[in-house]
């Protein structure tokens, strides 16, 4: 069974400019999750998405987006890029109601 | 406000010795927790969650709602448990969502 897919797998910007980063789930799976990992402080939850719909949304600034696309795979752009934003963002999915997330290897994002 | 806290970003033990990683929890829900584990070069991946009350390679977490702990244990340490370790609590019920803590860096040395 194929797992939880991220592309690309590393991407470089320029501050301003904009990123967008792509996660296909497993299938089956309804629901997929976006996280920031930056160095040093751990997962933090970004977004959420469920048939479609965002369900739920961490604490980042507006300019970070998403949404999830009828064959439940989903984008993740970051407008306005400032150079806090590299980090590794990591996409899981899972059934709705999740008791076991499964993550990708997630997309290393640079901006310089 | 709802927060997961791991409060050893690294701890590093002998093959062999007991180890113990600590997560504590806030949050006014009934609370579902997690362990994830991330071996070197590969994907974050459930290590055991507490509903199921299971061990996975020798580990066994409790939920203590007194103390709103969770910790990870393990009785004796082996090389390939080295990792980074994070403890997760579900957010929002079943419905709901995972925040994470910081995470562990378990060290385990020959």
């Amino acid at each position: 069974e194929a797992g939880v897919t991220q592309s690309p797998t590393h991407l470089i910007k320029t501050r301003g400019q904009q990123a967008t980063l792509r996660c296909s789930p497993i299938s089956g799976h309804t629901s997929v999750y976006w996280y920031q990992q930056a160095l040093g402080l751990g997962l933090q939850f970004l977004l959420w998405y469920d048939e479609g719909e965002e369900r739920n949304r961490g604490n980042f600034p507006p300019r970070f987006s998403g949404r999830q696309f009828p064959n439940y795979s989903s984008e993740l752009n970051v407008n306005a890029l400032e150079l806090e934003d590299s980090a590794l963002y990591l996409c899981a999915s899972s059934f709705v109601g999740v008791t076991e997330a499964f993550f990708g290897q997630g997309t290393r994002l640079t901006v310089v | 406000a709802q927060r997961v806290t791991q409060p050893e970003k690294l701890l590093s033990v002998f093959k062999g010795a007991p180890v113990e990683l600590k997560c504590n929890y806030s949050y006014s829900g009934s609370p579902e927790l997690f362990w994830y584990v991330q071996y070197s070069r590969q994907r974050l991946q459930l290590l055991l969650r507490h509903i199921s009350r299971e061990s996975i390679k020798g580990f066994t977490a409790d939920l203590n709602k007194g103390e709103t702990s969770f910790h990870l244990k393990k009785p004796f340490a082996q090389e390939e448990d080295s990792a980074m370790y994070y403890c997760a609590l579900l957010f929002g019920g079943s419905q709901g969502n995972l925040i994470f803590g910081k995470g562990t860096k378990l060290s385990v040395k020959p």
